[in-house]
This record gives structure tokens, C-alpha cells and sequence, in this order.
């Protein structure tokens, strides 16, 4: 495809399942991040792949989030536990290898996820 | 990264210019302007980005104070699509390209 590819766009889960958000990067792109966007509010920064290695998880907000890139191209983002406070929109992106200028990142449609 | 500051909510008519205000009293030097815009239901998307020149591109002009602290995103011609929620970021050139995003205006297009 030609763009950022998430799945599924729309997931309810019941207060405690765990759930697994997909995402297809652009293919050839090194760079993948995940965002967190609750309602009103602009993306905030979970996690950075760089191929395979999780370089960066400073945003994700707890022990029950975990995000895997095993073959340095599909990522998922799993949450366990969910709780009524990961209602959100989660946004993938992917990009070039950044090396210190700047490179365009580009954003998937993300997965609206609902716990109740 | 520095720390912007955007109106929450601005009104353009439809084919006038839509002047989108950002302040960034904290910029250092190595960092640069970017902005992003966020239509309704999608994900966001890159616009433009400059250092401390004027930048232009297809879909719109960056204008960055000479001091660097503030600086204006200008839709030429704004159409109804071009309704949506417009980020301005400040960033460096580490960090291996996370963005950092605030709250954003939400600019409306009307007719």
C-alpha cells in the first residue's frame, strides 16, 4: 500500500482484556512510532523503533503497555489489562532513517479503542 | 524541545488567506519550526518546517520572525477542506524525530 496501514480502525474491549493494535509501516521505512491521542487533545509520543530495536518507550504510560517490531516491519502495540483511561486513538507512524535533519513522518488513520 | 504557544480556535472565509499565529519564545538556535494539520477522523499530517528563512511550499508559506520566537502559517487560498485542527512544533535535531505536539488551532473554513 501506499501508505501507513492500522488495524483494526475501531476496537471495544471490556475493561481488563488485553488487546493488540496493529500497524503496517510504509515499506522501506526504518522509523516506526507509536502516538496516543485522547479526545481534544494533539498525539502524544509512546514509543520508537528503529528496524527491530525498541530505541525509545519513555512515553508509554505503563507496565501494561508493550510494543514489539520483531521483524522490523509490522508493529504491534499491546495493551493488557485495559483500563477506561486507554480510551484513545492510537497513531502509527514511519518514516526514513532521521539522521539529525529533519524527515517526514507519515501517519496512519489510526485505531479508535474504546474500553468500557 | 522547546515549548509552543497557538490560539485554540480561528474562523477563515472560504478563498481568503488563513494566517495561523504561533509563539516560541524558548526557541534555541538548532531548532526548527515545523507544522503539522489533523483533518477530522485522520491521522496527522506534515506541512511544512523551516529554520529561520522563509519557506514555501505547494500547500503553504511559513513565515519565522527574525528573532525566531514566533512565527505564522499562511494558507494562500483556504478551501473547506483545509479545515482541521493545525500544530506548530518546535524541535531539535536530536531525538530521533519524535514529535512533540500541543493542543493545536482549530482553524474552521466556512463559506
Amino acid at each position: 500500500g501506499a501508505g501507513v496501514s492500522q488495524s483494526p480502525r475501531y476496537k471495544v474491549a471490556k475493561r481488563g482484556q488485553d488487546v493488540a493494535l496493529r500497524c503496517d509501516p510504509i515499506s522501506g521505512h526504518v522509523s516506526l512510532f507509536w502516538y496516543q491521542q485522547a479526545l481534544g487533545q494533539g498525539p502524544e509520543f509512546l514509543t520508537y523503533f528503529q528496524n527491530e530495536a525498541q530505541l525509545d518507550k519513555s512515553g508509554l504510560p505503563s507496565d501494561r503497555f508493550f510494543a514489539e517490531r520483531p521483524e522490523g516491519s509490522v508493529s504491534t502495540l499491546k495493551i493488557q489489562r485495559t483500563q477506561q483511561e486507554d480510551s484513545a486513538v492510537y497513531l502509527c507512524a514511519s518514516s526514513l532513517l532521521f539522521r539529525g535533519g529533519y524527515t517526514e513522518a507519515f501517519f496512519g488513520q489510526g485505531t479508535r479503542l474504546t474500553v468500557v | 524541545d522547546a515549548k509552543t504557544t497557538q490560539p485554540t480556535s480561528m474562523d477563515c472565509a472560504e478563498g481568503r488567506a488563513a494566517n495561523l499565529p504561533c509563539n516560541h519564545s524558548t526557541i534555541s538556535g538548532n531548532e526548527y519550526v515545523y507544522w503539522y494539520r489533523q483533518i477530522h477522523s485522520q491521522g496527522p499530517q506534515y506541512i511544512i518546517h523551516g529554520l529561520k528563512n522563509n519557506e514555501t511550499n505547494e500547500m503553504a508559506s511559513l513565515i519565522i520572525t527574525e528573532d525566531r520566537k514566533s512565527s505564522t502559517l499562511i494558507l494562500p487560498h483556504a478551501t473547506l477542506r483545509d479545515t482541521a485542527v493545525y500544530y506548530c512544533i518546535v524541535r531539535g535535531t536530536g531525538g530521533g524525530n519524535k514529535l512533540t505536539f500541543g493542543t493545536g488551532t482549530q482553524l474552521k473554513v466556512e463559506l
